[in-house]
């Protein structure tokens, strides 16, 4: 069985400073890993995936997040953040195929102080 | 933006009514989902389909059924709304390679509330 655990329900930085998410993965096949935002009151967005090419991953809006299978982990950053990134952001696993299906973390809300 | 729209986007509803929640996409993308968000858990999956007629089972399922009689719409049923069906539901859907892992697509989401 596949999973994703997202460390820290809650993340305060202030504007300008770095952004670190941290999702940690189980998974017995080679995975594919996603991170989604979800601005208030709107659907989910694809920020970037991991599909085992390159292990470092940049997105949209600045992010970047690195698959590492020695840590079974893929933490989102960014340099700097920015008021307008705060959101909740969800760290997602699959294992691929055509009726394989994403399995959520329970999301980590990002607030972003001025 | 992909076209997804969700009816209605608000419901409230009595414990032990029937509610029919609707997705509808004008993608003619082969896969849709049914999610539903609740504080603490992230997002589950209900049910899915992968084409007309055909559908499965999500995490979640007990208590939901789907139907999709076109491409373009895929309807979420709750045959006896309960209190623990509070919640906030998205529709996805997926590219037509039907590679979920491709990229989903979501919609904006119902809130549904069972008194």
């Amino acid at each position: 069985a596949q999973s994703v655990t997202q460390l820290g329900s809650h993340v305060s930085v202030s504007e300008g400073a770095l952004v670190l998410l941290r999702c940690n993965y189980s998974s017995s096949v080679p995975p594919y890993l996603f991170w989604y935002v979800q601005y208030p009151n709107q659907g989910l967005q694809l920020l970037l995936k991991y599909t085992s090419a390159a292990t470092l991953v940049k997105g949209i809006n600045g992010f970047e997040a690195e698959f590492k299978k020695s840590e079974t982990s893929f933490h989102l950053t960014k340099p700097s953040a920015h008021m307008s990134d705060a959101a909740e952001y969800f760290c997602a696993i699959s294992s691929g195929g055509s009726q394989g299906n994403l399995i959520f973390g329970k999301g980590t809300k990002l607030s972003v102080k001025p | 933006d992909a076209g997804i729209t969700q009816s209605p986007r608000h419901k409230v509803t009595e414990t032990g009514t029937p509610v029919t929640l609707r997705c509808h996409q004008t993608e003619n993308h082969r896969y849709m989902y049914w999610y539903r968000q609740d504080p603490g858990h992230g997002l589950r999956l209900i049910h899915y389909s992968y084409g007309v007629k055909d559908t499965d089972k999500g995490e979640v399922s007990d208590g939901y059924s789907v139907s999709r009689s076109k491409t373009e719409d895929f309807l979420l049923t709750l045959e006896s709304a309960t209190s623990s069906q509070t919640s906030v539901y998205f529709c996805a859907i997926s590219e037509e390679s039907g590679a979920i892992w491709e990229k989903l697509f979501f919609g904006s989401g119902t809130q549904l509330s069972v008194l």
